[in-house]
């Protein structure tokens, strides 16, 4: 069945640093794919999407590419900043318009 | 512009009480919807999911169940609490088009189960 790894966390970070975040995925056929970011306490925003190979998904610095040979939509910003300390989830659309949703990576972002 | 209600936002329950959490959205008709629950320190669990009135899919065996009365209400149930439903329930809404079916998830609502 379709699945999502994330790389396991937590990630700490100094501010102004580079992130990355791995994402691979397993499905069949060519599924859209989503990076979600969860704030402490709040529920899951939308941060991000890609619809087909190749497509780069960006949002408030964030940047991912949809890399159909790799199977990957890894999560990427140049500087990373103390408020973007949250979880990030990557996800991709399974059939009967679900999600399928990675365990989740913390990112915690030192000033 | 759509939005997404969740009540109550804390909930803290005796073990073998009755649950009832709502959820309720705006601004769009005939969505998909869907309970999730997150425990501490996990990721995402699908619960159950609904194309429509009367229509829910369950994803995984336990005391809980849902029902969906109206278009835009979906209501998740226990007639008995267990410890393990201590969690993070999140309610969340798609328009179900193939290729643009990202979710919206409401705020939550904290469950503790004591």
């Amino acid at each position: 069945g379709d699945s999502v790894t994330q790389m396991e966390g937590p990630v700490t970070l100094s501010e102004e640093a580079f992130l990355t975040i791995n994402c691979t995925y397993t499905a069949t056929g060519y599924p859209s794919l989503f990076w979600y970011v969860q704030y402490p306490g709040e529920g899951l925003q939308l941060l991000l999407k890609a619809t087909k190979a190749d497509d780069k998904g960006s949002n408030k610095g964030f940047e991912a590419t949809y890399r159909k040979e790799t199977t990957s939509f890894h999560l990427e910003k140049g500087s990373v900043q103390v408020s973007d300390s949250a979880v990030y989830f990557c996800a991709l659309e399974t059939s009967g318009s679900r999600l399928t949703f990675g365990e989740g990576t913390q990112l915690t972002v030192n000033p | 512009s759509q939005t997404i209600h969740q009540w109550p936002a804390t909930l803290v329950q005796p073990v073998g009480s009755p649950l009832s959490l709502e959820c309720t959205v705006e601004g769009t008709s005939n969505p998909n919807l869907y309970w999730y629950r997150q425990a501490a320190g996990r990721g995402l669990q699908l619960l159950f999911y609904s194309v429509g009135i009367g229509q829910i899919s369950s994803e995984v065996p336990q005391n809980l169940s849902a029902s969906r009365p109206q278009d835009r209400q979906f209501i998740l149930s226990s007639k008995k609490l267990l410890l393990s439903d201590s969690g993070f329930y999140l309610c969340a809404w798609s328009v179900g088009l193939a290729g643009h079916n990202e979710q919206f998830f409401g705020p939550g609502t904290r469950l503790t189960v004591l």
